[in-house]
């Protein structure tokens, strides 16, 4: 089915491990999108990609990294995971009509 | 910058009661204005959306918007609350069709029998 895939969609780590959040969407939309959804925070945006080889920071984007070689995938890496990275993480792409299609989320919790 | 503002982090409603979730936004443009709804452990799924065409949007389940200017508000109203509506409801704004959407705090929706 078309839509947006995210792996794992749990994961426990420790601190200090590096942690790849996957992502693939088969619609071939230009952008895409990693949000971080925190109790009383709703989502905040982490960094969004434009296009292949193009990515920007978002509002949090410290302690990750992404990386965008084919449009169809958007890994996400926390290079040494820390407590405060305890999250769901939302991959998203976007219609030209303006929509947000969400992923399921990764669920990870940094022990 | 663009801001959203959900009054009411949690709402109550009997079920058959009026639902309504508050929105307020800040956008120093014409505003494309998004509610989006969320089911636990689902992904967010697309409600309604704004884009200028008419001021009143209906979206899926019965749901619709009102976008009013002058209050910058795009509140969320269904007339009779189901069960099947108690999820958490997001607010969003964006200046561009294919821009950065900047989300509210979220409201959770429940319904009484």
């Amino acid at each position: 089915d078309a839509g947006i895939t995210q792996s794992p969609r749990y994961k426990i780590t420790e601190t200090g491990r590096q942690v790849t959040l996957m992502c693939h969407q088969t619609w071939s939309h230009s952008y895409m999108f990693w949000y971080r959804q925190d109790l009383g925070h709703g989502l905040r945006l982490i960094y969004y990609s434009a296009a292949a080889d193009i990515t920007d920071k978002g509002e949090v984007p410290d302690g990750y990294v992404v990386s965008r070689s084919k449009t169809e995938n958007f890994p996400l890496t926390l290079e040494s995971a820390t407590r405060s990275q305890t999250s769901v993480y939302f991959c998203a792409s976007i219609r030209d009509t303006g929509e947000l299609f969400f992923g399921e989320g990764s669920r990870l919790t940094v022990l | 910058a663009q801001s959203v503002t959900q009054l009411g982090s949690h709402v109550s409603v009997s079920e058959g009661a009026l639902v309504l979730l508050r929105c307020n936004y800040s956008s120093s443009v014409p505003p494309y204005l998004f509610w989006y709804v969320q089911y636990p452990n689902q992904g967010l799924q697309l409600l309604l959306k704004y884009t200028s065409a008419a001021t009143l949007v209906k979206g899926i389940n019965g749901f619709e918007a009102e976008f009013k200017k002058s209050e910058t508000s795009f509140h969320l109203t269904k007339p009779s609350a189901h069960m099947s509506d108690a999820a958490e409801y997001f607010c969003a704004v964006s200046e561009r069709s294919q821009g950065n959407l900047i989300f509210g705090k979220g409201t959770k929706l429940s319904v009484k029998p």
